[in-house]
């Protein structure tokens, strides 16, 4: 168990719809990202927050949306979805607080992702 | 920009025999981590081990070791005594911001292992 928790496992929707995905990071992480695996296109890095704030921006479309709340917990917004957005997502979580080079906060701590079917 | 190469889309290993897999890396970047992750059928993403680009030493992790070769920008993931339970997907990945807080992935394609018994 790594710790992150993502909900939900899978969610079924129709195109069109907006569903949002959760994640809790490991207890003390700071940073939290979200990818996009998918046959075709990969892990691809959506978006990054780092204590609330937005650190980095990947390939995310402008209809999806992410945040970081004070309990450092993240949800992925996503709109008007079609069926190209059928994927599994994950969260990940890194302590990335200080800076430095030691192997424990360099590591991403993945969740078990959502797997998202657009029908 | 960033960019990991996974050249190898399968392998088949026997159990018990050692494997390695490819991967190679671009960036203008000195300071970097590279990393190894395995996705089993299960679907969940588990770190396996990690190598900083000032390391002297090859990064070891149990059955796990990385090949490290600055000079040829790879980092080969060597698993010894393959198990059942290592069939999996491999995925390479490289971090190359050291900024505070900036540390997002890129990763390769990924390489899928069968060991057979």
């Amino acid at each position: 168990d790594s710790g992150v928790t993502q909900t939900p496992k899978h969610l079924i929707t129709a195109t069109g719809q907006r569903v949002t995905l959760r994640c809790s990071p490991r207890s003390g992480d700071l940073s939290v990202y979200w990818y996009q695996q998918s046959l075709d296109q990969g892990l691809q890095f959506l978006i990054q927050y780092y204590n609330g704030e937005e650190r980095a921006k990947g390939n995310i479309l402008e209809r999806f949306s992410a945040q970081q709340f004070p309990d450092l917990h993240s949800e992925l917004n996503l709109s008007s979805l079609e069926l190209g957005d059928s994927a599994l997502y994950f969260c990940a979580s890194s302590l990335s607080g200080t800076g430095g080079g030691s192997t424990t906060n360099e590591k991403l701590f993945f969740g078990s992702g959502t797997q998202l079917s657009v029908l | 920009a960033q960019k990991i190469t996974q050249t190898q889309p399968g392998m088949f290993v026997q159990e018990k025999e050692a494997v390695t897999l490819d991967c190679t890396y671009d960036t203008s970047d000195q300071s970097y981590g590279l990393f190894w992750y395995k996705q089993p059928s299960s679907g969940e993403m588990i770190f396996l081990i990690y190598q900083g680009s000032y390391d002297e030493q090859n990064a070891t992790e149990g059955r796990y070791s990385l090949n490290f070769q600055k000079a040829r920008k790879s980092a080969n993931l060597v698993i010894s005594a393959s198990q059942l339970g290592d069939s999996a997907m491999y995925f390479c990945a490289m971090r190359v911001s050291r900024d505070t807080g900036r540390r997002a992935l890129t990763f390769g394609s990924g390489t899928r292992l069968q060991v057979q018994p």
